[in-house]
């Protein structure tokens, strides 16, 4: 069971806008830690698509953006295409004994239909 | 540029030892917090370890005590130490630079397989 929550799986047609949230709590997303974004195209590695919660690296195209609020976050992707189809994972950080834990969403599977 | 390359995966019997590679390029290893992430077939991604700049370490209670994070700093790589492997570690080993607020850059992965 992952420390943030993300829905298993979330559809949509070629054009359209689709969100993918990332639900929290007060040690992690709530103490104001950061949230990042990954894309995993099947059989290769996670690739940073948004950095501290609503940043996007050089080469991600501005139809992804992100956003966060309280104790969660919230992918947005627009002009949905078909080589977006991929899981989408976020991460941040949560309190521990240590200073903080990394965890991870349970990831979400897009599917373009 | 920023890449990483993992190395050192197999398959293993459950019980068996494996030290999992990872060389650097293009930052340094020791000025960075680094981590291990495993995926297992299917699933999603799961920490295991990190090791701050500074040398602290710390670990998934999954893997505490079994396993061991290290870097040496003459080659730029990061390490994992394996022990008393399981099934349940059956996964792809990522390492992955943790850039805090700048996200994680992660290399291509490893495969375990822990079987008999």
């Amino acid at each position: 069971q992952s420390v943030l929550t993300q829905p298993p799986s979330v559809s949509g047609a070629p054009g359209q806008r689709v969100t993918i949230s990332c639900t929290g709590s007060s040690s992690n997303i709530g103490a104001g830690y950061d949230v990042h974004w990954y894309q995993q195209l099947p059989g290769t590695a996670p690739k940073l698509l948004i950095y501290g919660n609503s940043n996007r690296p050089s080469g991600v195209p501005d139809r992804f953006s992100g956003s966060k609020s309280g104790t969660s976050a919230s992918l947005a992707i627009t002009g949905l295409q078909a080589e977006d189809e991929a899981d989408y994972y976020c991460q941040s950080y949560d309190s521990s004994l240590s200073g903080w834990d990394v965890v991870f969403g349970g990831g979400t599977k897009l599917t373009v239909l | 540029e920023v890449q990483l390359v993992e190395s050192g995966g197999g398959l293993i019997q459950p019980g068996g030892s494996l030290r999992l590679s990872c060389a650097a390029s293009g930052f340094t290893v020791s000025s960075n917090y680094m981590s291990w992430v495993r995926q297992a077939p299917g699933k999603g991604l799961e920490w295991v370890s990190v090791i701050y700049s500074g040398g602290s370490t710390y670990y998934a209670d999954s893997v505490k005590g079994r396993f061991t994070i290290s870097r040496d700093n003459s080659k730029n790589t990061l390490y994992l130490q394996m022990n008393s492997l399981r099934a349940e570690d059956t996964a792809v080993y990522y390492c992955a630079r943790d850039g805090g607020i700048g996200g994680m850059a992660w290399g291509q992965g490893t495969l375990v397989t822990v079987s008999s």
